[in-house]
């Protein structure tokens, strides 16, 4: 069964400095999402993409937050100043279809800002 | 804004009994809401979906109810197993946008 794959599962970073999450979507799949889950707290939509553009976002996702899809495969969300409270569990999902009724979720990255 | 509210951070029941999960929301009015099942360090997976013009659906032990009035959703889970042990993520979805709005979730154990 296809599914969303995301690296690193773990990434630690200094405070200031930029990480680079990665997601491979479902490859039929058109819809792309972020998601944060801070410990012990609900999940929070980041994000949408579609067409290669954003499509929605949350207050969440500022300035120092940015989604680009790099090839036909990868879907990268990037922090350009990590702060501390930017630590938390990040999952990409997809869906195939504009309503996005169901989405499928990767496995999440585990990201500790230092 | 929206809040949505999951009963209790967590529920014990003994195996081979139902658990009833419960999701309140105010503020909002969704064109459907969700189920989802998580378990530790995991993405949530998928389990099932109802409309604003639904009352029930059922999949296999999984049960769910909608009532737009009360804005409520009820999430039954029959014949319980230890494996049905995770915490359940309901969520908000409307058709004007692809935005999700999740509450905190209850973490389940089923008691062999």
């Amino acid at each position: 069964e296809p599914e969303v794959t995301q690296t690193p599962s773990h990434q630690v970073t200094q405070m200031g400095q930029e990480v680079i999450l990665r997601c491979v979507p479902i490859s039929n799949h058109l819809y792309f999402y972020w998601y944060r889950q801070i410990l012990g707290q609900k999940v929070e939509f980041l994000v949408s993409f579609y067409n290669n553009e954003i499509s929605e976002k949350s207050e969440i996702f500022d300035d120092q937050f940015s989604v680009e899809r790099p090839d036909g495969s990868n879907f990268t969300l990037k922090i350009r100043s990590t702060k501390l409270e930017d630590s938390a569990m990040y999952f990409c999902a997809s869906s195939d279809n504009r309503d996005s009724e169901t989405q499928y979720f990767g496995p999440g990255t585990r990201l500790l800002v230092l | 804004s929206q809040k949505i509210e999951q009963n209790s951070e967590a529920l014990n029941i003994q195996e081979g009994k139902t658990a009833t999960l419960t999701c309140n929301y105010t503020n909002y009015s969704p064109a459907y809401l969700q189920w989802y099942r998580q378990d530790p360090g995991r993405g949530p997976v998928f389990l099932l979906l109802i409309r604003e013009n639904e009352k029930e659906k059922r999949k296999e032990r999984l049960k769910v109810t909608f009532d737009t009035t009360l804005k409520q959703s009820l999430f039954h889970i029959t014949a319980s197993q230890p494996a049905d042990s995770a915490t359940y993520l309901c969520a908000l979805g409307s058709n004007t946008g692809n935005q999700f709005y999740f509450g905190t979730g209850t973490s389940l154990t089923v008691i062999p």
